[in-house]
């Protein structure tokens, strides 16, 4: 059974441009939640898309933004990058977040803004 | 206050022995609750998963679970220097989908 799945694995970005990230999450799990990784703040929710609706959000600004497809791969974008989001970004795959379901994570994408 | 509080270490335990993680949490209303570890470049990867009160064993590995007193933990018999890693504690509350984790805790296994 494949895992959670994301891309890119590396990438670096000059500050002010955009990036976008994928995940696909385990085969049958329609849950995909994000979450930003830095040594100063560890693991901060993101947002947590089900069925291609955002259930749930973080507290970060509006540059910080995701979607999901009907196959329940998920999509997150942050546009004007600065240097502080540099950082590991993770996805977590879920049958259902939040209904006493396992929830596990790839590999995650490593940022690095300059 | 935060949420979710682990004692940050470094916790050194002898290889062979038990090596014992905590975690409390503030809402009352947390409903599932997860530990992972985490080697340093990696990601998490799930180690135990509890929602009932009381012990879950999963070989070296055991959670146990104390709602009334809001403390999770986890304990690893047997502690082997591959356990060397970040121990992070996350809950899951009741119908708010998202991971609330604590800031992790280091674990050294010395051999």
């Amino acid at each position: 059974k494949a895992g959670v799945t994301q891309t890119p694995r590396y990438l670096i970005k000059t500050r002010g441009q955009q990036v976008t990230l994928s995940c696909s999450p385990i085969s049958g799990h329609r849950s995909v939640s994000w979450y930003q990784q830095t040594p100063g703040q560890g693991l901060q929710f993101l947002f947590e898309y089900f069925s291609e609706t955002q259930r749930n959000k973080g507290n970060f600004p509006g540059r910080f933004s995701g979607r999901q497809f009907s196959n329940s791969r998920s999509e997150m974008n942050v546009s004007t990058l600065e240097l502080g989001d540099s950082a590991l970004y993770l996805c977590a795959s879920s049958l259902d977040l939040g209904k006493g379901n396992t929830i596990y994570f790839g590999e995650g994408s490593w940022l690095t803004v300059v | 206050q935060k949420e979710v509080e682990q004692n940050s270490g470094p916790l050194s335990v002898p290889e062979g022995a038990i090596a014992s993680l905590n975690c409390t949490y503030s809402d009352r209303g947390s409903q599932s609750f997860f530990w992972y570890r985490q080697y340093s470049g990696k990601s998490p990867e799930l180690i135990m998963f509890i929602y009932s009160n009381g012990d879950k064993e999963d070989g070296r590995f055991t959670a146990q679970l104390n709602k009334a007193s809001q403390y999770v933990s986890l304990l690893i018999r047997d502690s082997q220097p591959s356990d060397s890693a970040t121990y992070l504690c996350a809950v899951v509350d009741f119908g708010n989908e998202k991971l609330t984790f604590g800031t992790g805790t280091r674990l050294t296994i010395i051999p």
